[in-house]
């Protein structure tokens, strides 16, 4: 089974200044790996996702992240936040056979502050 | 492509009543998924379809939950004799490939 971890539960950030959503996860098969924000009362919009290839994956509205297989972790970044980035952001992971659903963590809630 | 869209989006019910919530998936997506997410909570599968085939069902999908998705196209998921425990936002996400699933707005269940 597979299992997600978001170390931080909420993080306040001035807006422009930098973000750092971390990630591990856990695994005995290979994985996708996926990141969703949610606004409130919304479902879960996809940023961005790992499939294969190349570590750094873009995504939208400026974010990145960064697969690191020895490290198990998949952190998302912004180099420069805007307040309507205030969300709760999912880090989420699936096999990659099977019926692929996704394992979630427990959330991000990243606060954009003025 | 208009999206995943489920109905109703709030549902407000008594102790004991049956509901029941419908999600259309993207056309031509084969795979359905079924979520459930508590307050201050990641959502947590509950069921899968592929096709009209139900092929996964989570230990979270009591005697009391039933799905089903008849031809193929969309999906319904019936709770009976509700609970206070069964409040939660109910998600629905649909995917082509086994890669990427897209959420829709998610139905909100309050049970009182």
């Amino acid at each position: 089974a597979q299992s997600v971890t978001q170390l931080d539960s909420q993080v306040p950030v001035f807006e422009e200044a930098p973000v750092e959503l971390r990630c591990n996860y856990s695994s005995s098969v290979s994985v996708y790996l996926f990141w969703y924000v949610q606004y409130p009362n919304q479902g879960l919009q996809l940023l961005l996702k790992y499939l294969s290839g190349s570590t750094l994956v873009k995504g939208i509205n400026g974010f990145e992240a960064e697969f690191n297989k020895s490290q198990t972790s998949f952190h998302l970044r912004k180099p420069s936040v805007h307040i309507s980035d205030t969300a709760e952001y999912f880090c989420a992971v699936s096999d990659q056979t099977g019926a692929n659903n996704l394992f979630f963590g427990t959330g991000t809630r990243l606060t954009v502050i003025p | 492509d208009t999206g995943v869209s489920q109905d109703p989006r709030h549902k407000i019910t008594k102790r004991g009543q049956n509901v029941t919530f419908r999600c259309d998936p993207i056309s031509e997506h084969n795979r359905l998924y079924w979520y459930r997410q508590t307050l201050g909570q990641g959502p947590e599968f509950l069921t899968y379809f592929q096709n009209e085939a139900q092929l996964e069902k989570s230990r979270l999908l009591s005697d009391r939950f039933s799905a089903e998705r008849p031809k193929g196209s969309f999906s319904t998921l019936e709770i009976q004799r509700t609970e206070q425990g069964d409040s939660a936002m109910y998600l629905c996400a649909s995917s082509l490939r086994a890669d990427t699933q897209y959420f829709g707005p998610g139905t909100r269940l309050t049970v009182l």
